[in-house]
């Protein structure tokens, strides 16, 4: 079975400055995806950045970047120069491959970007 | 283009009452995804479709809860018997092509259930 771990329910930033979200996983597969989910308050949840286990290079995507340790199994998210709108539940999710699509999501954690 | 769409987006039912819940995916999307988000927590896997085969139901709690998307388009999620339990905000999920791995799932906005 597949578990995501999100060991920090609530966090919060100062506009401009960095943050970064802890993930933890366990899968067993070797071949798998994983995925960093935004949900801000009443609006539906968008992709932020996504990442292949076999790819040894960091994910980034603008002001978000990933640092992915497969031997750790660890996954968390940087999040530069943060924005207003950066505030929402982060979730981070796992796409074991092979016959199990299905994503495993953490429980979340909020970030508060505040002023 | 058009996205996710979900009705409804609020969904109040006595305890006992059946209920309907309604998924749009966006247009030619082979993947079909429904999850349930308890309140404080992630998104847990319901059911899956590819086109119009139920590929996976391993999620569906009890066999109160049934899935069905006929035309491999719009698919609905029904709750037979509702519980207090139940009560959850219920995503919708497509996906452009056949589902794992690499490919992004599109969320809709979800239906809150609240079963009093």
């Amino acid at each position: 079975a597949q578990t995501v771990t999100q060991s920090q329910p609530e966090m919060s930033v100062q506009e401009a400055e960095t943050v970064t979200l802890s993930c933890t996983y366990d899968t067993s597969e070797n071949n798998y995806y994983l995925f960093w989910y935004k949900q801000p308050p009443s609006r539906q949840m968008i992709l932020v950045i996504r990442q292949e286990a076999y790819k040894q290079q960091n994910a980034t995507e603008n002001r978000f970047s990933v640092n992915f340790q497969k031997a750790a199994k660890s996954f968390s998210l940087k999040i530069s120069d943060s924005q207003l709108g950066d505030t929402a539940m982060y979730f981070c999710a796992l796409d074991s491959g092979g016959s199990n699509y299905k994503l495993t999501f953490g429980k979340g954690t909020l970030l508060t970007v505040n002023p | 283009g058009a996205g996710v769409s979900q009705s409804p987006r609020y969904k109040v039912a006595k305890r006992g009452q059946d209920v309907a819940l309604r998924c749009d995916p966006i247009s030619g999307h082979v993947s079909l995804f429904w999850y349930q988000q308890a309140l404080g927590q992630g998104p847990e896997f319901l059911t899956y479709f590819q086109n119009e085969a139920q590929l996976d139901k391993s999620g569906l709690p009890s066999d109160r809860f049934f899935a069905e998307r006929p035309e491999g388009s719009v698919s609905t999620l029904k709750i037979q018997r509702t519980q207090q339990e139940d009560s959850a905000v219920y995503l919708c999920a497509s996906s452009p092509r056949l589902a794992g791995g690499y490919n992004e799932q599109f969320f809709g906005p979800g239906t809150r259930l609240t079963v009093l």
